[in-house]
């Protein structure tokens, strides 16, 4: 009964390769997101979508496409992957905010630790 | 000015004591607050929300809002080694969805 589940956990590629991460959350909820955490440790919301629509696209280069079938999956694909392209990417998602939904309290995803060689 | 600012610890207290993190924002229209705490290796983990001034308390928990001053804080009573993890400070700013993070703050508890 995970709510936020990612595949793969680990992923290990060399430079230039294209990879693709998957999520998938089963709360019902109508949002989702990808944060990537650096080495640092700081988490920073990338891309965001809402019942299959992007809403929020950050700072990101075109190379990470995220794609969303229906409002329970959410993917990353990341095309000629770069060594700074290093990180843990978590998905999350939420309730849409609106009727009776104010606060957007996200639950987070086990996480993808991808490493480029 | 950084969005949301943590003290990057670590915060060492001995068990049983009560830890204290701090957190501050800079922008006055953020609307939602959060503590989510993260172990090593693990994602983070939603412990705590407060989005009117004042306190709020779940079990050893307490979050405290201070709008006027754009401070937030967690207290965690009766600190116990299993609480030894980073905790991020969250806002997130009226009518967007998205979080904005802290750096986190370390909290070890020592035995």
């Amino acid at each position: 009964d995970t709510a936020v589940s990612q595949t793969p956990k680990y992923l290990v590629t060399q430079m230039g390769n294209d990879k693709s991460i998957k999520c998938e959350q089963n709360l019902g909820h109508d949002t989702m997101y990808w944060y990537k955490q650096d080495s640092k440790k700081f988490l920073k919301i990338m891309f965001s979508y809402n019942n299959k629509e992007l809403i929020i696209n950050e700072t990101v280069p075109n190379r990470f496409s995220p794609k969303s079938p229906d409002k329970a999956h959410l993917n990353l694909h990341i095309n000629s992957l770069e060594l700074g392209d290093s990180a843990v990417y978590f998905c999350a998602s939420s309730q849409e905010m609106g009727v009776g939904v104010f606060y957007n309290e996200q639950f987070f995803g086990p996480g993808t630790r991808l490493t480029v060689l | 000015q950084k969005e949301v600012e943590q003290n990057s610890g670590p915060l060492s207290v001995p068990e049983g004591a009560i830890a204290s993190l701090n957190c501050t924002y800079s922008d006055r229209v953020s609307q939602s607050f959060f503590w989510y705490r993260q172990y090593s290796g693990k994602s983070p983990e939603l412990i705590m929300s407060i989005y009117s001034n004042g306190d709020k308390e779940d079990g050893r928990f307490t979050a405290q809002l201070n709008k006027a001053s754009q401070y937030v804080s967690l207290l965690i009573r009766d600190s116990q080694p299993s609480d030894s993890a980073t905790y991020l400070c969250a806002i997130t700013l009226r009518g967007f969805q998205k979080l904005v993070f802290g750096t986190g703050t370390r909290l070890l508890v020592s035995p």
